[in-house]
C-alpha cells in the first residue's frame, strides 16, 4: 500500500487552543479512519467516514471525507491534556487493508 | 462494541525459540484480520492479511516460513514467529474487520511487546 501524506508531523499546543491536522493521497478511498495511539497501546478508532463530503463528530473531535475523496481532516477543539498521543490517518477500499499517514505527534501543556 | 484482544501483552524469549501471539475479537465475528508490525516512533507497517479459513497474504519483504499465521476461527488469529531474532523484536499489533461497524472499519488490538535476546 501507499503511504498517505499527513501533516503536520507533530504539534505542542497549549490546553484548550483548537488543533487541525490533514492528511492527502495520490488514490482515491472508499473510507478514512482516524484512529488515536498512546505509548505502547494499539491504535483506538475515534472516526470513521465513509462518504465523499461527509462531516462527523465524536464529542470534541470532528473529522472531515473530502469531495475529492483523496484527502480528510481532523480537527481536535479545546484540546486537554489527555489529548496526548499520536494519531493517525487511514484511507482504505472495501476488502483491502489499511494505507497510513505517518502520524501526527500531538503534545499538550496545562 | 469491537473489542479485539491480544495475548501475551509482552513477551521475552531467547533467540532461536518460537513465539505465538494470540488475537482474539472478543464481541464480533472477524472475517479478515491484519497482523502489523511497528518500530518506534514510525507509522503500522502491515505484514499479512488474513481469511478465516484461508492462507494468509503476505505483505512483499515478510517472510511468510518465518511468521506463521493461522485464523481458524471468525473470533481468533495467531502468529508465530518462529527461529526468533533480535532483530525481529518489535511491536506487533493486530487488526479485525467484520460483523463489526463497515466492512472497511479495523478495530485494533492492545498490541504485543516482542523483544528476543
Amino acid at each position: 500500500g501507499q503511504q498517505l501524506n499527513q501533516s503536520p508531523q507533530s504539534m505542542f499546543i497549549q490546553e484548550g487552543e483548537d488543533v487541525s491536522m490533514n492528511c492527502t493521497s495520490s488514490s482515491i478511498f472508499n473510507t478514512w479512519l482516524w484512529y488515536k495511539q498512546d505509548p505502547g497501546e494499539g491504535p483506538v478508532l475515534l472516526i470513521a467516514l465513509y462518504k465523499a463530503g461527509e462531516l462527523t463528530s465524536n464529542g470534541r473531535l470532528t473529522a472531515q471525507f473530502g469531495i475529492t475523496r483523496k484527502d480528510s481532516f481532523l480537527n481536535i477543539s479545546a484540546s486537554i491534556p489527555s489529548d496526548v498521543g499520536i494519531y493517525f490517518c487511514a484511507g482504505t477500499n472495501s476488502g483491502y487493508a489499511l494505507n497510513f499517514g505517518k502520524g501526527t505527534s500531538l503534545l499538550v501543556t496545562p | 462494541g469491537a473489542v479485539v484482544s491480544q495475548h501475551p501483552s509482552w513477551v521475552i524469549c531467547k533467540s532461536g525459540t518460537s513465539v505465538k501471539i494470540e488475537c482474539r475479537s472478543l464481541d464480533f465475528q472477524a472475517t479478515t484480520m491484519f497482523w502489523y508490525r511497528q518500530f518506534p516512533k514510525q507509522s503500522l507497517m502491515l505484514m499479512a492479511t488474513s481469511n478465516e479459513g484461508s492462507k494468509a497474504t503476505y505483505e512483499q519483504g515478510v517472510e511468510k516460513d518465518k511468521f506463521l499465521i493461522n485464523h481458524a476461527s471468525l473470533t481468533l488469529s495467531t502468529l508465530t514467529v518462529t527461529s526468533a531474532h533480535p532483530e525481529d523484536s518489535s511491536f506487533y499489533i493486530c487488526s479485525a474487520s467484520g460483523t463489526s461497524g463497515a466492512l472497511d472499519t479495523q478495530y485494533f488490538g492492545p498490541g504485543t511487546r516482542l523483544t528476543v535476546l
